[in-house]
């Protein structure tokens, strides 16, 4: 059972332009999202997150948005550059007791073209 | 500083055989991640450290599957009797704490094959 879906397995958008990777989630106990990119051959590393108490985050030309009632959340990276090309992951934890425990989506891999 | 850090970075194995990976975390993170990522798949929980408390096993999928960590310091992940369907990513991860934000430090990983 997934509770983390990232149901793009792919996505390609021209250099400037906007990416938009979507991640939907069915445990309504998760209170903390996490984006990850992971570039070929490295670990995955930590882009941006948000709280379940805001709806919005915004680091430079990352922006993710959270939509609680729909259990859904999107990573907004405007403009897109070819160095954002990777595999993003989308993450959630819970509350409670181990809350230490990431869940992870397959991810989506982002091709951003010159 | 140095990052967190996986040997081997590749490991090809016959079926039925043990192999032991290696994590070295980032200096003074109490806590301690491992995970696995099987090819088309997303990064699965296997076990976590923190401290000196009891580790939490519950992700790991077999008995087959062991780990140790001394103190705050380097982590091995042992699988025994190796399977075919071990073979995966094998990713590392630490962090100062649980609590917070919680951002974790990934290592690049041990691809494991097992033939």
């Amino acid at each position: 059972d997934q509770q983390v879906k990232q149901n793009s397995p792919s996505l390609s958008v021209q250099e400037g332009r906007i990416s938009i990777l979507n991640c939907d989630y069915t445990n309504s106990m998760f209170d903390y999202f996490l984006w990850y990119k992971k570039y070929p051959a490295e670990g995955p590393t930590f882009l941006i997150s948000i709280s379940s108490i805001k709806d919005k985050n915004e680091d430079g030309r990352f922006t993710v948005f959270l939509n609680k009632s729909a259990k859904h959340l999107s990573l907004h990276i405007v403009p897109s550059q070819p160095g954002d090309s990777a595999v993003y992951f989308c993450a959630a934890r819970s509350s409670g007791g181990s809350n230490y425990k990431l869940t992870f989506g397959k991810g989506t891999l982002l091709t951003v073209n010159p | 500083g140095a990052g967190v850090s996986q040997s081997p970075s590749n490991k090809v194995t016959e079926k039925g055989k043990d192999v032991e990976l290696r994590c070295d975390p980032i200096s003074g993170h109490t806590a301690l991640y491992w995970y696995r990522q099987r090819l088309g798949q997303g990064l699965e929980f296997l076990i976590y450290f923190q401290g000196n408390s009891a580790p939490d096993k519950s992700g790991l999928p077999s008995d087959r599957f062991s780990a140790e960590r001394t103190g705050e310091s380097v982590s091995t992940l042992t699988i025994q009797r190796t399977q075919q369907e071990d073979s995966a990513v094998y990713l590392c991860a630490s962090s100062f704490r649980t609590s917070g934000r919680n951002e974790q430090f990934f290592g690049p990983g041990t691809r494991l094959t097992v033939l």
